[in-house]
């Protein structure tokens, strides 16, 4: 199984501040097989970024996420406190499909 | 409007078995993969399994392997699980997810629907 190391598990930001995280993968995957979901407290996984760089629809642009091979980054360009939620990355190149294990954005 | 709804959780006892549904909308549900991500309390995501849009084809994770079925029916839209064997480490909330085509991201999810698993 591709296991996804995802990090760092939390990060606690101000509003208007960059983030990034990092999601290394244990074999190469085709950046067409890695996404990102938000999480937000007491709700479902939403996809938020698709095939590496591609935004799903309605997400704003200031999510984006780059990487290829075993290592992808996403990014938060301006945080806002709507961004509060945990971040997971997720493999389809291969069964088992595996998720990261998440990184929880606070804000200060 | 894409939409699924989940329903069937509650608490059963260990070594029982429950079947959940997802009841989809708004697609046409005959063409897509679809699929069973669960979250245990305050834990990850985990992919339970997922089945072709024909139901053809079904892929599990090994922890529920020969335990759990997933199927579906094409004429009600509707996606099941059936849960067999169930253990403590089953309990979770488990989310229906549509799948997509070529690149396997799940882009609808549902509600979710607790499953409790405790004598």
């Amino acid at each position: 199984a591709i296991v996804l190391n995802q990090s760092p598990s939390s990060i606690v930001a101000s509003q208007g501040e960059k983030v990034t995280i990092t999601c290394r993968a244990s074999s190469s995957i085709s950046s067409n097989y890695l996404h990102w979901y938000q999480q937000k407290p007491g709700a479902f996984p939403k996809l938020v970024i698709y095939s590496t760089s591609y935004r799903a629809s309605g997400i704003p642009s200031r999510f984006s996420g780059s990487g290829s091979g075993t290592s992808y980054s996403f990014t938060i360009s301006r945080v806002e406190a709507e961004d509060v939620a945990t971040y997971y990355c997720q493999q389809g190149s291969s069964n088992p499909l595996t998720f990261g294990s998440g990184t929880k954005l606070e804000i200060k | 409007e894409v939409q699924l709804v989940e329903s069937g959780g509650g608490l059963v006892q260990p070594g029982r078995s429950l079947k959940l549904s997802c009841a989809a909308s708004g697609f046409t549900f005959s063409s897509f993969a679809m699929a069973w991500v669960r979250q245990a309390p305050k834990k990850g995501l985990e992919w339970v399994a997922t089945i072709t849009s024909g139901g053809s084809n079904t892929y599990y994770v090994d922890s529920v392997k020969g335990r759990f079925t997933i199927s579906r029916d094409n004429a009600k839209s509707t996606l099941y699980l059936q849960m067999d064997s169930l253990r403590s480490e089953d309990t979770a909330t488990y989310y229906c997810a549509k799948g997509t085509i070529i690149t396997k991201d799940f882009d609808y999810w549902g509600q979710g629907v607790m499953v409790t698993v405790s004598s």
